[in-house]
């Protein structure tokens, strides 16, 4: 089973904050996610990455940038936190990015903006 | 990309069967169906694949109409740790980002 660890799991930052989420996957996988879910809503992709040094563009982008570092690490940075940010947000890999690759969600970051 | 319409809620006894069903009305020849479930306080989790016709795994099996405008997941023998809220993707199989467009997904609750 792949492994997919987010740190913090927990973060409250003040309007205007700088906030780092950190993922990191052991599993060799080239591709990485960003997500974010609202209470009682699906996940909403942000950013995405199939590789160290790549960064696409999800659905939800606004307010976010990401960076991947290397091929285990993928960063969400809100360099100006909103109240509208406060969420749920998930990483996830996977192998190849094909429709049929299935893909490894982490155990989530709690993120509130006051 | 199709868009899918699930049951908001379901409710089951355990031991129970559960079918949970997907419309997916508008799927083109290049998408692929999926199932994901996320219990609270984690990330989804995969479930199952496929494209047509009938799928099976360890955990579940995925039936597919021959227009494969609906398919139906089905649970055999749902315990307490199957309650969860189930999510019917599609996703399209010429594209090459692995992308997955999540609904509101099934909550489903198993009573004991």
């Amino acid at each position: 089973e792949a492994a997919v660890t987010q740190s913090p799991r927990n973060k409250v930052t003040v309007t205007g904050g700088n906030v780092t989420l950190s993922c990191r996957q052991t599993n060799s996988h080239n591709y990485m996610y960003w997500y974010r879910q609202d209470t009682g809503h699906g996940l909403r992709l942000i950013h995405y990455s199939y590789g160290a040094g790549n960064l696409q563009i999800g659905d939800v982008p606004d307010g976010y940038k990401a960076t991947r570092t290397t091929q285990e690490d993928f960063f969400l940075l809100l360099e100006l936190a909103s109240p509208s940010q406060t969420s749920l947000y998930f990483c996830a890999s996977s192998d190849t990015g094909g429709a049929r690759d299935t893909q490894y969600f982490g155990p989530g970051t709690r993120l509130l903006v006051l | 990309l199709a868009k899918t319409t699930q049951p908001p809620s379901m409710e089951a006894y355990e031991g129970q069967e559960v079918n949970v069903s997907c419309s997916h009305t508008n799927i083109a020849t290049s998408e692929y169906i999926y199932w994901y479930r996320q219990v609270p306080h984690q990330g989804p989790q995969f479930i199952i694949q496929g494209y047509k016709d009938y799928v099976v795994n360890e955990v579940a099996s995925l039936f597919i109409s021959a227009d494969r405008k609906l398919s139906t997941l089905s649970l055999p023998w749902v315990s307490l740790r199957d309650a969860a809220v189930y999510y019917c993707i599609v996703t399209d199989i010429d594209t090459n980002t692995g992308k997955l467009t999540f609904g509101d997904g099934t909550v489903l609750t198993v009573k004991p």
